[in-house]
């Protein structure tokens, strides 16, 4: 069975650009998350989505990021415009039910000029 | 807030040397308790996991981790370690009545010499 995949495996833009990071779950899996780790910090929470809904999205930084999930398959997280401080690396998690286990993909590195 | 306080940055352990990976967490509630791994170019893997029973539990690749309830810790441990297990290992934490999030810590980098 394939894992959590995400897509690309590193991006690097500059300043003020958009970029749009990419989820794939675990088929099957009606809960994804989204969490960043910022260089020398914690990995830290974004969003849940339950299949397409948004279901805590407490996590998200500000309005220049935006996530959606539409028909509860994969998802996107983009970013626009990028900043220096959006750098960083982006994990997307998948699990079946609400409370279970989380399965992580590799993670997307950012790097923002 | 919940919070995880991993406290040891870096470790150095030689290889067949015994390992513990020190994690406590600051929570309300009675928690969910996860051992990750990132190696290097990896995603994060599942070592294991805490969710209620038998507060000693055993995951992949001969770790173990126990549960603390009066010291709020939920050690990681391993009785010899391979030049393999060299990579980052994070402990997280999640509520036993429902979560949504993950509170992790901020990471052991494991060095593993000759």
């Amino acid at each position: 069975e394939a894992g959590v995949t995400q897509f690309p495996s590193h991006s690097v833009i500059e300043k003020g650009q958009t970029v749009t990071l990419r989820c794939d779950p675990i088929s099957g899996h009606d809960n994804l998350y989204w969490y960043r780790r910022v260089m020398g910090k914690e990995i830290k929470f974004l969003l849940h989505f339950v299949k397409e809904s948004k279901q805590d999205e407490s996590g998200m930084p500000n309005n220049r990021f935006l996530a959606e999930r539409t028909g509860g398959t994969y998802s996107t997280l983009k970013v626009q415009p990028a900043e220096l401080e959006d750098s960083g690396v982006y994990f997307c998690a998948s699990s079946q039910g609400y409370g279970e286990t989380q399965y992580f993909g590799p993670g997307t590195r950012l790097l923002v000029l | 807030a919940q919070s995880v306080t991993q406290p040891d940055i870096h470790i150095t352990v030689s290889e067949g040397a015994s390992l513990e990976l020190r994690c406590n967490y600051s929570y309300g509630a009675t928690p969910y308790l996860f051992w990750y791994v990132q190696s290097p170019g990896q995603g994060l893997q599942l070592l294991l996991k805490y969710f209620s029973g038998d507060t000693l539990v055993q995951g992949i690749k001969g770790f173990e981790a126990e549960f603390k309830r009066s010291q709020s810790s939920f050690n990681l441990r391993k009785p010899s370690v391979h030049w393999s297990d060299a990579a980052e290992y994070f402990c997280a934490v999640g509520s036993a009545e429902g979560y949504s999030t993950l509170t992790f810590g901020k990471g052991t980098m494991l060095l593993v010499s000759p």
